[in-house]
């Protein structure tokens, strides 16, 4: 079966530090994969997405970047943390047959 | 741009009760409905899928509906229970090529009493 990893579950990171943030797929090929932030008291955000190894969309301008260096990997980082950075963040895939949705279970990211 | 409504926000109900939470979405040119569970502080899990050729799903005490021509959606759940209590978020898939790109609602926070 298909199951999704995130990691770090919590993450306290002061304003100007790097981050990176990993999810893993196992028990598929060739995923679509997501990044979406959820913001208190709003609904969930698309960051980016990736539909291959090495191909990046970005969905709104921000201060974070993707990368898909494998293809069940995909990771959001940042050069410098900002405060409007804090929120729940949330990797998703896809399968190829372009139906049903899976969430992992989340990173909280608090920039102090 | 599609845009995805949750009514109602929130909803405290007694134990036992049969309850229906309402999606409703602007485009009605979608690809499927799915309807996801968050518990606090967790991810998203996924309940229903609906096909935009489908009417309706229904797993356990849950059903949902889907009338694509009105943009709406409805969650109905069958005697309620306290373990029911969490936050339920409808998306919608746009059709096209669209990579698998969901519109989320803002969610409806349902808390059942024992």
């Amino acid at each position: 079966s298909q199951t999704i990893h995130q990691w770090p579950a919590t993450l306290v990171q002061p304003v100007g530090s790097p981050l990176s943030l990993e999810c893993t797929v196992e028990g598929t090929s060739n995923p679509n994969l997501y990044w979406y932030r959820q913001a208190a008291g709003r609904g969930l955000q698309l960051l980016f997405y990736s539909v291959g190894i090495g191909q990046i969309s970005s969905e709104v301008p921000q201060n974070l970047s993707a990368s898909r260096p494998q293809d069940r990997q995909f990771i959001l980082s940042s050069k410098k943390l900002l405060l409007s950075d804090s929120g729940f963040y949330l990797c998703a895939w896809v399968g190829v047959l372009n139906t049903e949705a899976f969430f992992g279970q989340g990173t909280r990211l608090t920039v102090v | 741009k599609q845009e995805v409504t949750q009514i109602p926000a929130a909803l405290s109900v007694p134990e036992g009760e049969n309850l229906v939470l309402n999606c409703s979405f602007t485009d009605s040119a979608i690809y499927n409905l799915q309807w996801f569970r968050q518990d606090p502080g967790k991810g998203l899990t996924s309940l229903l899928l609906i096909q935009s050729s489908q009417r309706e799903q229904t797993s356990g005490r849950l059903n949902a509906s889907l009338d694509k021509s009105s943009g709406r959606s409805t969650l109905y759940i069958a005697a309620s229970q306290p373990g029911d209590s969490a936050t339920y978020l409808c998306a919608v898939k746009p059709g096209g090529t669209s990579y698998g790109k969901l519109t989320f609602g803002q969610g409806t926070i349902l808390t059942v009493h024992p």
